[in-house]
Order: structure tokens, then sequence, then C-alpha cells
């Protein structure tokens, strides 16, 4: 019965290094989304992954975000090159399927700050 | 651009008593609106949600308003409680990209016992 994971809870890192974020879904869940909340901020929704289909990248922010998904299990944020402005907590979503009405679990989020 | 207001960064409300929480949206494509709620250290949960073809929807202590005519929700908590006191998120999306939720900055209530 877990939730949705993520790993690391936290993560300091100096400008300019790489990170890999992890989300773990719920058991069984096809939809996987990734927000971030800069400080101040609303959730920015930032890519999401239904099934097989290509991924919606639209709200990416930059060409250094990437994310994959294996299956329809673990996935993984990548920043390359990270910058200040990166700093915020990244949350990881899951649902049962992408239609609408359906509710969207978060994971408890990854705090990324860069020096 | 921020699609989704929250203008009350915070609220406070004695326990028993309404507690109200305000939305504006700015994207008439939005036809259907989400209450999230976070703790802290949590990632947010939901809470209750309607769709633009209802004006109220209620699920026991709480109920969402929708006013599409002046582009506002209103989330009421009657009676209010102490394990209320949280982060409130509003968030909406358009029926022909509905993955794509747009959420506002949230309104941090304090119910004091």
């Amino acid at each position: 019965g877990a939730g949705v994971s993520q790993s690391p809870s936290n993560k300091v890192t100096e400008k300019g290094k790489d990170v890999e974020l992890r989300c773990d879904p719920i058991s069984g869940h096809t939809a996987l989304y990734w927000y971030r909340q800069r400080l101040g901020q609303g959730l920015e929704f930032l890519i999401y992954f239904q099934g097989n289909s290509a991924p919606d990248k639209s709200g990416l922010p930059s060409d250094r975000f990437s994310a994959e998904r294996t299956g329809e299990s673990v996935s993984t944020l990548t920043i390359q090159r990270t910058q200040q402005e990166d700093s915020a907590v990244y949350l990881c979503a899951s649902s049962f399927t992408s239609d609408l009405y359906n509710e969207q679990f978060f994971g408890p989020g990854t705090r990324l700050t860069v020096l | 651009d921020q699609q989704v207001k929250q203008n009350s960064p915070s609220l406070s409300v004695q326990e028993g008593r309404i507690s109200i929480l305000n939305c504006d949206y700015t994207n008439s494509m939005f036809d259907y609106f989400l209450w999230y709620k976070k703790y802290p250290a949590e990632g947010p949960t939901f809470l209750i949600s309607i769709s633009s073809i209802k004006d109220k929807n209620e699920d026991g202590r709480f109920t969402v308003f929708l006013n599409k005519s002046a582009k506002h929700l209103s989330l009421h908590i009657v009676p209010s409680q102490p394990g209320d006191s949280a982060v409130y998120f509003c968030a909406a999306s358009a029926i022909e990209r509905y993955q794509k939720v747009t959420f506002g900055i949230g309104t941090k209530l304090q119910v004091i016992p």
C-alpha cells in the first residue's frame, strides 16, 4: 500500500553539476507527472507520461531538463548543468489513468538546492 | 503570467467557524477545477473537485463553489478543525489538455483551537 516515493528527499549541489531525481509511482498507475515548486510560486507542470505514449514535455523549462520513464514504473528527472534558479521542490505524482476526474497522488518531493 | 491566482497567502480561523479560501483564474478554457491540501514535508493530497457544468460540489465539511462568469471559485470548510491547518492549492485544467494542471501558489490556513 505504498504511496508515491521520491529520492533523494534533499539534494544540495554546486552550480554546473548534473542531478538525477527519482520517482517511484504507485504500482498500477499508468500516468506519471513531474512538477516543481519554486519559493513563493505555485506548482509548475514539467512533464507527463502516459503508458507507452510519447511524453508531454511542454512544461520543461529548458533543454537542460529531461525525464525518462521505464515502462509504467520508475521515472528519473535529470537536470544538466544546474543553475541557481533550478532550486525548488520537485514533486512527482501518479494516477491510475490520465482520464479526466482522475486523482493525482503526489510524492513528498525532492528539495533541490543549487549553490 | 499566473493563470490561477490565490491572492490570500494566509488565513486564520477559529475552530468551529467557517473557512473560506478563494481562487481566481484567467484562462477561459479551464473547465475542471481542483483543490489540494498540503501538510509540511508531504506532497499535496486531492481534496475536492468541480467541473464547469456544476456550480457547487459538496463532500462532507468541504464545499467548492464555482462562478464561471466571474472566473472565481471558493472552498468552504465548515466547521473548521485544527487538523485542517495546511496549505491549500487551487488548480485548474482544460478539457483538451486535462493532464496539464495549473496550480495557484497556495493559501496557508491556520485553524486556532
